[in-house]
């Protein structure tokens, strides 16, 4: 099966530079990528997504980069805020053939510091 | 986006009891729906895969006597926690994927189970 592999656990910025953080899979037949934003007490957000055939997406001030060969993808935010605090989960599976499981990474603790 | 809306969201009970927590999809047909579990500080656990008008699927290591999953309807799935023990107290999240997206899942926003 799938396996993921996240990092960093914990991150803390100062307000106003960026965050990255990194993953890797296992399963070449992957080719979906969602992260999550969860905050305390509540349920994942999907923020950003990417598909295999794509190498890099962006929104606003998040961007979500992919690199098949290496099986890693990462998720960048710039000019952090503090309200960009929250625990950040990436996943990986197969978006095709029937719903498949979704296997996640640890996940990331970001501190974004006024 | 699509809403996928869980209740309660906090619940607490005495050991030995049962406790039903529904999710349901808002805007959207769901023919299949995940079950979760998060403990404090750490990643989502998939629990079970639960299918409208079927049985569902339970991950290895999950006692399907002990949580009780009915999709009875194309929008409602429920996660009944029977006999409940503290080590059951944890966080439980579903998620939908809409119809048209195949595995984009949305989630619930969780329920907080204590048992005392």
């Amino acid at each position: 099966g799938e396996n993921v592999e996240q990092h960093p656990s914990t991150l803390s910025v100062q307000e106003g530079d960026s965050a990255v953080i990194k993953c890797t899979y296992s399963d070449s037949a992957s080719n979906y990528f969602p992260w999550y934003k969860q905050e305390l007490g509540k349920g994942p957000q999907l923020i950003i997504d990417i598909r295999s055939n794509v190498g890099e997406k962006k929104d606003q001030r998040i961007a979500v980069t992919l690199n098949k060969t290496a099986k890693h993808f990462s998720l960048h935010i710039t000019e952090t805020q503090p309200e960009d605090s929250a625990v950040y989960f990436c996943a990986a599976l197969r978006g095709s053939g029937g719903y498949q499981k979704v296997t996640f990474g640890i996940g990331t603790k970001l501190q974004v510091i006024p | 986006g699509a809403v996928v809306s869980q209740h309660p969201s906090w619940v607490i009970c005495k050991s030995g009891t049962s406790v039903k927590i529904e999710c349901r999809s808002l805007d959207f047909q769901a023919t299949t729906m995940f079950w979760y579990r998060q403990f404090p500080k750490q990643s989502l656990m998939l629990m079970a895969t639960s299918n409208e008008g079927s049985k569902a699927t339970y991950e290895q290591g999950v006692e399907k006597d002990k949580f009780l999953i009915n999709h009875a309807s194309l929008t409602l799935s429920t996660l009944t926690v029977t006999s409940a023990h503290p080590e059951d107290s944890s966080f439980y999240i579903c998620s939908a994927p809409p119809g048209t997206s195949v595995n984009i899942q949305y989630f619930g926003a969780g329920t907080r189970l204590s048992v005392l």
